[in-house]
């Protein structure tokens, strides 16, 4: 049991390119999130879905796009880098209670840096 | 919107010491407070949670207490190791449309020194 993966784990862009970040989990959990991480800020909710084919918006979702197109993957997209983007992001997963109580398991991380 | 307030933001004990880091949150209706452990470099980790049916919660040298009408919640750790250093992250939930969220506090930095 691999848990929750992400790919890749450090990336350095220039200001207006693009990439795409991936999760992956095998524990066959049905909510997914990707979160990110600055000094002195805590963690943040960028999206989430609750099953495969939807996603929604959290707290700061300005700037990024996602998909789930399979249950066990979800990908963070940044179509147009910029220098406040750089941070630390987090891919979460939890199975399905409805409740919003059930445990998130978290990814290593992905270093990100927009010069 | 809803936040969630943690303090220390840094607390620095000797080995064997109690540590206490502090959140209050905002929103009445939240019902579900995690902890997480993030050693340097790594993933944060669930060490206790509690609900808000449960006025404590003790898990060996780990105890959590929640007090809901004063909206805010205690992570206690006893005899602390030097392994125990890490940033400390509270959490509770608030509503997101139909979706129960979790908000982060900014976390706590713990030095245990031995």
């Amino acid at each position: 049991n691999a848990g929750v993966t992400q790919t890749p784990k450090f990336r350095v862009l220039k200001t207006g390119q693009s990439m795409t970040l991936l999760c992956a989990q095998d524990m066959n959990h049905e909510y997914m999130y990707w979160y990110r991480q600055d000094p002195g800020m805590g963690l943040r909710l960028i999206h989430y879905s609750v099953g495969e084919g939807t996603t929604a918006k959290g707290e700061v979702p300005d700037g990024y796009n996602v998909s789930r197109l399979k249950k066990q993957n979800f990908l963070l997209g940044l179509e147009s880098a910029a220098p406040s983007q750089t941070s630390v992001y987090f891919c979460a997963s939890s199975s399905d209670s409805g409740s919003g109580t059930d445990t998130q398991y978290f990814g290593p991380g992905t270093r990100l840096t927009v010069l | 919107g809803e936040n969630v307030e943690q303090h220390p933001s840094t607390l620095s004990v000797q080995e064997g010491d109690s540590a206490v880091i502090k959140c209050t949150y905002s929103d009445s209706a939240s019902n579900y407070f995690p902890w997480y452990k993030q050693e340097l470099g790594k993933r944060p980790q669930l060490i206790i949670d509690i609900r808000s049916n449960v006025g404590e919660k003790k898990d060996q040298r780990i105890a959590v207490t929640l007090n809901k009408t004063a909206k805010h919640f205690s992570l206690h750790i006893t005899e602390t190791q030097p392994e125990d250093s890490a940033v400390y992250f509270c959490a509770a939930t608030s509503l997101l449309g139909s979706y129960n969220k979790l908000i982060f506090g900014a976390g706590t930095r713990l030095a245990v020194h031995p």
